[in-house]
């Protein structure tokens, strides 16, 4: 079975501060994908990244970061000099091979980050 | 804007009633995926369809239901609502079985009364 957990329920910070947004993932597959969507509060979900198993390389986008390590099943996002506008539930979701019953994402139960003026 | 749209943005009816909510996929997309988001239970996959047929089932209610359209175009059919059902609903539609990507529509917010 797959399972996503985002310990991490809320994080308060402030402006300018970095935070980090923590995922841990199980899963019997070899091969799968891990993804971040961001939950605004208009509600939409935003797709932000997405990262095969089998490329450990770690990525960065202007203020975000991600850091995927297979030997922890880990794969944490932080955010660099917050800004309000980073205000958001992000979620954290897994998602199987090609080929299999798995291809819909599971979704871990999100971590609402608020970022204060 | 995903490219994905859904109808109605809110819908607000009684128990025991009976609601169709709609998906229109991005051009081109031929899955579409439906996920309920609650309180209770976070959010959760529905089911998925490819190209007019059923290929994945989640965590779907029985009296829940839904299919694709030969344009592609989805529906999710509840029925005897409860007010458990309560939940913003959303489509996510992808190209095909070996693309990743799944982009959310802006959701129906369904409120069971």
């Amino acid at each position: 079975a797959q399972k996503v957990t985002q310990a991490q329920t809320e994080i308060s910070v402030v402006e300018k501060e970095d935070v980090t947004l923590d995922c841990v993932y199980e899963t019997r597959d070899t091969t799968y994908y891990l993804f971040w969507y961001k939950q605004p509060p208009s509600g939409e979900l935003v797709f932000l990244i997405r990262r095969n198993s089998f490329d450990e390389q770690n990525e960065i986008s202007g203020r975000y970061s991600w850091n995927f390590q297979k030997s922890t099943s880990s794969f944490n996002f932080t955010i660099t000099a917050s800004q309000v506008v980073d205000s958001a539930v992000y979620f954290c979701a897994l998602m199987g091979p090609m080929d299999t019953g798995r291809r819909a994402l599971t979704f871990g139960s999100g971590t609402r980050l608020q970022v204060q003026p | 804007d995903s490219g994905v749209t859904q109808t109605p943005k809110h819908l607000i009816t009684a128990t025991g009633q009976r609601v169709t909510l709609r998906c229109s996929p991005r051009s081109g997309d031929l899955s579409v995926y439906w996920y309920q988001q609650s309180l209770d239970q976070g959010l959760q996959f529905l089911i998925q369809y490819y190209n007019g047929e059923e290929r994945a089932k989640g965590n779907i209610l029985e009296r829940f239901s839904a299919q694709q359209f030969p344009d592609l175009h989805s529906e999710l059919n509840l029925s005897s609502l409860e007010l458990g059902d309560s939940a913003l609903y959303f489509c996510a539609s992808s190209m095909g079985q070996e693309y990743n990507e799944q982009f959310f529509g802006p959701g129906t917010r369904l409120t069971v009364l």
